[in-house]
């Protein structure tokens, strides 16, 4: 079973809609949760950064970790085609590697 | 503000070779950390250099090793390489005892024949 589980998608959804994407975790020592968005043969790109349990917006962007059951979310309102990429969850220990374990990604696509 | 930079963009390699990759680390930052990303799966974490020594390995044999250099820049070494390596290699920056928001850079996308 890995670390962090994700949904490979693909999810494809209409422009102006609510998406949400989600992940999974085993490791209770995880207290970073952050969310990239990459788009095709390029590097990720840093979305949404949470520490600990709670919510965060950002624009269309709203993150959210539920510790108790090991579960994050992104919430992208009025979704856009320049949306489509794949995002990927990410999360690290409180210790000294800064070491990032990742979900394998979602791949969303907005239709115009 | 300069973000993190990496090179080459591409390269091709044949099994047995040597490769050198090369990242430079966003303004302000001091710690590097390696991944390898397949197709179609999410980054996996190599090593972390932070004031030009290893500071964190993942599940990867001594053949990928590594460098940082005082500038805060880095090498990432693949030595005997396989099949297997071929891969999108990114490099991705922090600060020490900051909030572990890490960069990325583009990567360096390595086939090997």
């Amino acid at each position: 079973q890995k670390e962090v589980e994700q949904d490979p998608g693909p999810l494809s959804v209409p422009e102006g809609a609510i998406v949400s994407l989600n992940c999974t975790y085993s490791n209770s020592a995880f207290q970073y949760f952050m969310w990239y968005r990459q788009y095709s043969r390029k590097g990720p790109e840093l979305l949404m950064y949470t520490y600990s349990s709670g919510n965060k917006e950002d624009g269309r962007f709203t993150a959210q970790v539920d510790k108790s059951s090991k579960y994050i979310s992104l919430f992208i309102r009025d979704s856009q085609p320049s949306d489509s990429a794949t995002y990927l969850c990410a999360m690290s220990e409180w210790d000294s590697s800064y070491k990032l374990i990742f979900g394998s990604g979602t791949r969303l696509l907005v239709r115009p | 503000e300069t973000g993190v930079t990496q090179s080459p963009t591409h390269l091709i390699k044949t099994r047995g070779q040597q490769v050198t990759l090369r990242c430079s680390s966003q303004s302000g930052h001091n710690t590097v950390s390696w991944y390898q990303q397949a197709l179609g799966q999410g980054p996996q974490f190599i090593f972390q250099y932070y004031r030009e020594e290893e500071n964190g390995r993942g599940n990867f044999p001594p053949r990928f090793s590594g460098l940082q250099f005082p500038n805060y820049s880095s090498e990432l070494n693949v030595n005997a390489l396989e099949l297997d390596d071929s891969a999108l290699y990114l490099c991705a920056s922090t600060i020490a005892g900051g909030r572990n928001e890490q960069f990325f850079g583009p990567g360096t996308r390595l086939t090997v024949l």
